[in-house]
């Protein structure tokens, strides 16, 4: 079946600008992920969905940052105001829960890569 | 807080074994994974370590200690295609689907 799909796989914009990067999950998948990663890093958690709410926004950055899963299903990431340091590539994962109700397996999407100029 | 250490860089020849290692040191842990991430390409899942011991899925083993905070991947029968980033990632206890990655090893496979 499909995998995770992400939108745009690239974006480039100016430092100021708001935008808005899409995920759809896999079909089924209750728990959805956004990362961020840097160069040369491993992925940095954002935020984590169970189904239509943000179960854990622990790390997003700041207030410029939000995330919606109105339906349960895809899910939008928004920066506002973009800096220059928002430039990396964002992630999305989904899973489906573990008996022990915590995920084991990710899914990740291709990736956005976002440039701020 | 969360401390994840691997090394950055390795380099290995085609047909040998090599074992990357990861050390963690977190204020909750609830299982250890491995992901390999080629180039330019999103990280696919390959291992999960919850209890201590080794974990054997074909040419790739993962071993956990969770007294010693260490855990590490290993790869036998290296091929060309095994080149790419091993990412060590520890689950939170406190949040089962909050994972914290580190910042990856790089594999040079040579011929």
């Amino acid at each position: 079946g499909a995998g995770v799909s992400q939108t745009p796989s690239n974006k480039v914009t100016e430092k100021g600008k708001y935008v808005e990067l899409r995920c759809d999950p896999i079909s089924g998948h209750t728990a959805l992920y956004w990362y961020r990663q840097s160069l040369g890093q491993g992925p940095e958690f954002l935020i984590y969905f169970q189904g239509t709410g943000a179960a854990d926004d622990s790390g997003l950055p700041n207030d410029r940052f939000f995330a919606v899963r109105p339906e349960g299903s895809v899910s939008t990431l928004k920066i506002q105001r973009t800096e220059r340091g928002d430039s990396a590539v964002y992630l999305c994962a989904s899973s489906s829960p573990g008996s022990s109700g915590g995920a084991i397996e990710q899914f990740f999407g291709p990736g956005t890569r976002l440039t701020v100029l | 807080g969360q401390n994840i250490d691997q090394p950055t860089e390795m380099t290995a020849t085609e047909g040998a074994i090599v074992q990357i290692n990861c050390t963690y040191q977190t204020s909750g842990f609830n299982g250890l994974f491995w992901y390999q991430q080629h180039a330019g390409e999103a990280p696919t899942f390959l291992s999960y370590n919850v209890l201590d011991g080794l974990e054997e899925k074909g040419r790739f083993s993962s071993f956990l200690s969770r007294s010693k905070g260490y855990s590490y991947l290993l790869l036998k029968e290296l091929q060309m295609k095994d080149s790419a980033s091993y990412l060590c990632a520890v689950r939170s206890s406190y949040n089962f689907n909050k994972f914290y990655f580190g910042s990856g090893t790089k594999l040079n496979v040579k011929p």
